[in-house]
């Protein structure tokens, strides 16, 4: 059984702040791994991705890949309240090409206090 | 650019009818996922499909649920006999064919309500 875990939270930081999400997943043979933020009531919308090891940054948000440890984290510099939301960790695994579906964690609720 | 297209938004059901959740892809995506979210829980792949096809399944109940990508129109997702535990938010997401890391992107959801 693949599985995604992550810490439910709530996380609260204050504004400015810097906000640590992490996830670790069991399969060795993932491949790719990605953010979603999620408001209350809304759908899913794409962060960011990372498939090496190390760092990846796009504006404020970083995200850092350990394959050896089976954990990817999310850093979000200068956090907003407009940042207060789920933050969903996906993994996608190999299947003979690029395509296939993605196992999510539970979300970590981020809320950032003005 | 329209993004990914699902309707209806909301759709509530007695037990024992039927519901049918539609869903178009991003303008030159042609693969087509399914997801589920209960209430309190993460997002759970469904189905995975290409036009015409039927590429992965596993995440489907065995009975009562169903998909298809015709090679017209959008994917449907139908739901026969309903029960109350079938209330949830449904997703659906698009991804283009091609090499490298594919991305998903997701529509705003189905909620469905059984009564």
């Amino acid at each position: 059984q693949k599985e995604v875990e992550q810490n439910s939270g709530p996380l609260s930081v204050p504004e400015g702040a810097i906000a640590s999400l992490n996830c670790t997943y069991s399969d060795r043979g993932s491949q790719s791994f990605f953010w979603y933020r999620q408001y209350s009531g809304k759908s899913p919308e794409l962060i960011m991705f990372i498939y090496s090891n190390g760092d990846k940054e796009d504006g404020r948000f970083t995200a850092q890949l350990n394959k050896a440890s089976q954990y990817v984290s999310l850093l979000i510099r200068d956090s907003q309240p407009s940042d207060s939301a789920t933050y969903l960790c996906a993994v996608k695994g190999w299947y003979g090409g690029s395509q296939g579906n993605l196992i999510f964690g539970k979300g970590t609720k981020l809320s950032v206090k003005p | 650019n329209a993004g990914v297209m699902q309707n209806p938004r909301h759709l509530v059901r007695r037990r024992g009818q039927e519901a049918r959740l539609r869903c178009s892809p991003m303008k030159g995506h042609s693969h087509v996922y399914w997801y589920r979210q209960l209430p309190e829980e993460g997002l759970k792949f469904m189905v995975y499909l290409q036009k015409e096809n039927i590429i992965d399944e596993s995440g489907m109940p065995k009975e009562r649920f169903s998909a298809e990508f015709p090679k017209e129109g959008p994917s449907i997702l139908r739901i026969q006999q309903v029960v109350r535990g079938d209330s949830a938010a449904y997703f659906c997401a698009s991804s283009r064919m091609g090499l490298g890391v594919e991305t998903q992107y997701f529509g705003p959801g189905t909620r469905l309500l059984v009564l």
